[in-house]
């Protein structure tokens, strides 16, 4: 069982440039949740999808910022024309069930901005 | 705006002794409660549940619920440097609510 997989592991661009973060969630595991975590701060939700479905992206700041879960290969969370502010740690993480909280989550990408 | 406020610490502790970590939430309707573990620059691993008020054990870990307070603490028996860690604590809200609510976390050294 490989667990949630994640990449990259670490992430810089450029400001104005695209950020493009891929996870493939556990075996078995078809609910797939993005977390942001910035330096001293705790995690905060942005999306949750279903496989070809967002059912809730109510974290997700209005730009820039869009999600996807192909119903072939990993959940895409795409960050156009990056900030330094973007610069953060990007957890992915899965269940089995959409309600509830006990997660696994991915080891996550580290996105720096310059 | 629903809020889990934690203690940032650092929390230390002596190897063996008892570390006590606490976690207060503000939405009263909140069902369902978390502690993560996270090691410096890991990823967080799920490392108790609980959803009745109570207290519930696994291991060296005891976590303890009471709703009136909405005060959720986790207890670390024999504690090991091993130990030493971040622990965020989460809250979901229930009612079919998809999202955790996340604690900025209390760092933990145990000190050998």
């Amino acid at each position: 069982n490989a667990g949630v997989m994640q990449n990259p592991r670490h992430l810089v661009r450029r400001r104005g440039q695209e950020a493009r973060l891929r996870c493939s969630p556990m075996k078995g595991h078809s609910h797939v949740y993005w977390y942001r975590q910035l330096p001293e701060e705790g995690l905060k939700f942005m999306v949750y999808l279903q496989k070809e479905n967002i059912i809730d992206e109510s974290g997700m700041p209005k730009e820039r910022f869009s999600a996807e879960f192909p119903k072939e290969g990993p959940s895409i969370l795409r960050i156009q024309q990056v900030v330094r502010g973007d610069s953060a740690a990007y957890f992915c993480a899965s269940s089995p069930t959409g309600t509830g909280g006990e997660y696994t989550f991915g080891s996550g990408t580290r996105l720096t901005v310059v | 705006q629903k809020e889990v406020e934690q203690n940032s610490g650092p929390l230390s502790v002596p190897e063996g002794a008892i570390a006590s970590l606490n976690c207060t939430y503000s939405d009263r309707g909140s069902q369902s409660f978390f502690w993560y573990r996270q090691y410096s620059g890991k990823s967080p691993e799920l490392i108790m549940s609980i959803y009745s008020n109570g207290d519930k054990e696994d291991g060296r870990f005891t976590a303890q619920l009471n709703k009136a307070s909405q005060y959720v603490s986790l207890l670390i028996r024999d504690s090991q440097p091993s130990d030493s860690a971040t622990y965020l604590c989460a809250v979901n809200s229930g009612a079919g609510s998809y999202q955790l609510t996340f604690g900025k976390g209390t760092k933990l050294s145990v000190i050998p």
